[in-house]
């Protein structure tokens, strides 16, 4: 089993600070995906990544491949309240089966 | 297009009950993944099909067992609940036959309770 391991568990910052959460393991990937969860819903996919060093940003996130593809980041810039959420990185075996971390559980207070 | 459907959204169960979740994919995909959310253990693959036939299956006991049906809706059930069947049961479908770096669309979950 490739264990997805995230940090912190837990973040609550205040509106306009930057923050990073991360998402390690011993194991190397082909890739993986970052999702965000609002409560009560399922979760949203943000970015997958694919390359080793590879940088994708998507407004206010950019995120992050590890050079040796076994971790990643998450960096949000001026975080707002809307950005609040359970963030989780994954990756997904074959058939569709898809292994999650702990999640980060982010709060930011306007 | 409609997303990802489940019914019911809330549920609650007694000990030893049975509960069966049904789960609507997007039109189209013939993918359809089941995950288990608590609090304790985050979020854990449960099953998959695709084209009326499980795929994958995660390591759950087997009163968890799922099907789908010829237009690809899915249901799943949990006989002879226990208190630690509690959790918020997603569901997910992709068009991907395959895994890798697809995207999977997750409905907003069922909230099951065991009393």
């Amino acid at each position: 089993t490739q264990l997805l391991e995230q940090s912190p568990q837990f973040l609550s910052i205040q509106e306009g600070e930057n923050l990073t959460v991360y998402c390690n393991s011993s194991s190397v990937f082909s890739s993986l995906q970052w999702y965000r969860q609002e409560p009560g819903e399922g979760p949203v996919l943000l970015v997958t990544v694919v390359t080793g060093g590879e940088v994708k940003k998507l407004k206010r996130l950019t995120f992050q491949f590890g050079d040796a593809r076994k971790d990643s980041s998450l960096h949000i810039t001026a975080a707002q309240p809307g950005d609040t959420g359970l963030y989780l990185c994954a990756h997904n075996n074959a058939g569709n089966m898809l292994t999650f971390g702990g999640g980060t559980r982010l709060m930011v207070k306007p | 297009k409609a997303g990802v459907t489940q019914t019911p959204r809330y549920l609650i169960k007694t000990r030893g009950q049975q509960v069966t979740l049904s789960c609507s994919p997007i039109s189209g995909h013939r993918s359809v993944s089941w995950y288990q959310q608590t609090p304790g253990q985050g979020l854990q693959f449960l099953f998959e099909y695709f084209s009326e036939t499980q795929r994958n299956k995660g390591n759950f006991p087997g009163r968890f067992s799922g099907r789908q049906f010829s237009n690809s809706r899915s249901e799943m059930n949990v006989s002879t609940l226990e208190l630690g069947d509690s959790a918020l049961y997603l569901c997910a479908s992709s068009y991907r036959t395959s895994g890798g770096a697809g995207e999977q669309f997750f409905g907003p979950g069922t909230r099951l309770t065991v009393l």
